[in-house]
């Protein structure tokens, strides 16, 4: 089975434009979350999705957003792209929504340079 | 407030030696406890889970995390390091909706 699916890979914009990352969980899985990496530190939250609703948020700007599909795929976007967003965006899918007990399989991710 | 702290930035060992990694995590409730591994480039792979039970749990590798609810710790580690550990580690507690708090990771190197 195919795993945790994310495109593209590998992403360069500039400061000011709009990006959309995707991501393909897991076969059966109805939940993504997102995870934002900077480079030397851990993952952060940034969304969890489950059943195409928004259950938990992080600590980010509206600037982020997401959705989920009826396929439970998802996209990332970001707008009015900063220096700072530049990062690993991991994307990370589960059977059920967690209460904190679930194992969360994670992508490869998208690495976002702004320039 | 849930935290992680990984204190060791960087650790190395020779091939062969035994490894722990030290985990603190700050949670007021029961923790769910997790250690993922992280290649360059790479996602995370789990390595091992501690939801409830017994304190010492297996995981893939030949790693292994004891919980230790009065340290507050849950310190990952293995016999016998290989050249092919050589990666990040990273543990986390999670919380409801499958928000994950992640350390800032430790980096290992294996010397030959």
């Amino acid at each position: 089975d195919a795993g945790v699916t994310q495109s593209p890979t590998h992403l360069i914009k500039t400061r000011g434009q709009h990006v959309t990352l995707r991501c393909s969980p897991i076969s059966g899985h109805k939940s993504v979350s997102w995870y934002q990496q900077v480079l030397g530190q851990g993952p952060q939250f940034i969304f969890q999705y489950y059943e195409k609703e928004e259950r938990g948020r992080g600590n980010f700007p509206d600037r982020f957003s997401a959705r989920q599909f009826p396929n439970y795929s998802s996209e990332l976007n970001v707008n009015a792209l900063l220096l700072g967003d530049s990062a690993l965006y991991l994307c990370a899918s589960s059977f059920r929504q967690g209460a904190g007990n679930e194992k969360l399989f994670f992508g490869s991710g998208t690495q976002l340079s702004v320039l | 407030a849930q935290s992680v702290t990984q204190p060791d930035i960087h650790i190395t060992v020779s091939e062969g030696a035994s490894l722990e990694l030290r985990c603190n995590y700050s949670y007021g409730a029961t923790p769910y406890l997790f250690w993922y591994v992280q290649s360059p480039g790479q996602g995370l792979q789990l390595l091992l889970k501690y939801f409830s039970g017994d304190t010492l749990v297996q995981g893939i590798k030949g790693f292994e995390a004891e919980f230790k609810r009065s340290q507050s710790s849950f310190n990952l580690r293995k016999p016998s390091v290989h050249w092919s550990d050589a990666a990040e580690y990273f543990c986390a507690v999670a919380a409801n909706f499958n928000k994950f708090y992640f350390g800032s990771g430790t980096k290992l190197n294996v010397k030959p």
